[in-house]
């Protein structure tokens, strides 16, 4: 069965480096998202892009936060300038032709920011 | 804004019975609503699906219902297993975003 795919899986980085975490959607998936999950909290939506640019982003996606496709197959997020609470679980997830479809998840990245 | 609840926060139940989770949203205004499972460290699995039209899906031994009007969904698991010991997340989506509960931590007893 296809699978949204995470890498690395874990993430080791210093207060204010710039991180970029991966993902390899479903490949006839058209609709990309992040998500992160702080250890014990929800499940929080970070943003969502279609057809090459952001569709929706929540608060928590400021100008710290970037997301590219580079090229067909790659869906990335960028944090520029890592802080402490920023450390993480971030899934990435993918749906098909419309938003209304089922969410698949990546198996996430630990973001661990010392 | 959009808020999730879902309660209970933890349940132990012993193998076999059946089960209810319950989930609640503000805003009834939404496209659909997903029960995902998440075992710990790992990622989310969707497990049902329910568009705003609809009232309730079934898979195997979930069913899950929703009532847009009161904003409230429910997961009920027929003759549960340890297998099913996992934590249970809702998720409610609108304008292409989907909020989630904090979920119900599920302990299955052998």
């Amino acid at each position: 069965e296809p699978e949204v795919t995470q890498t690395p899986s874990h993430q080791v980085t210093q207060m204010g480096q710039e991180v970029i975490l991966r993902c390899v959607p479903i490949s006839n998936h058209l609709y990309f998202y992040w998500y992160r999950q702080i250890l014990g909290q929800k499940v929080e939506f970070l943003v969502s892009f279609y057809n090459n640019e952001i569709s929706e982003k929540s608060e928590i996606f400021d100008d710290q936060f970037s997301v590219e496709r580079p090229d067909g197959s790659n869906f990335t997020l960028k944090i520029r300038s890592t802080k402490l609470e920023d450390s993480a679980m971030y899934f990435c997830a993918s749906s098909t032709t419309t938003p209304n479809e089922k969410l698949f998840f990546g198996s996430g990245t630990q973001l661990s920011v010392l | 804004k959009q808020e999730v609840t879902q309660i209970p926060a933890a349940l132990s139940v012993p193998e076999g019975e059946n089960l209810v989770l319950n989930c609640s949203f503000t805003d009834s205004a939404i496209y659909n609503l997903q029960w995902f499972r998440q075992d710990p460290g790992k990622g989310l699995t969707s497990l049902l699906l329910i568009q705003s039209s609809q009232r309730e899906q079934t898979s195997g031994r979930l069913n899950a219902s929703l009532d847009k009007s009161s904003g409230r969904s429910t997961l009920y698991i027929a003759a549960s297993q340890p297998g099913d010991s996992a934590t249970y997340l809702c998720a409610a989506n609108r304008d292409d975003k989907i909020i989630f509960g904090k979920g119900t931590r599920l302990h299955i007893l052998p």
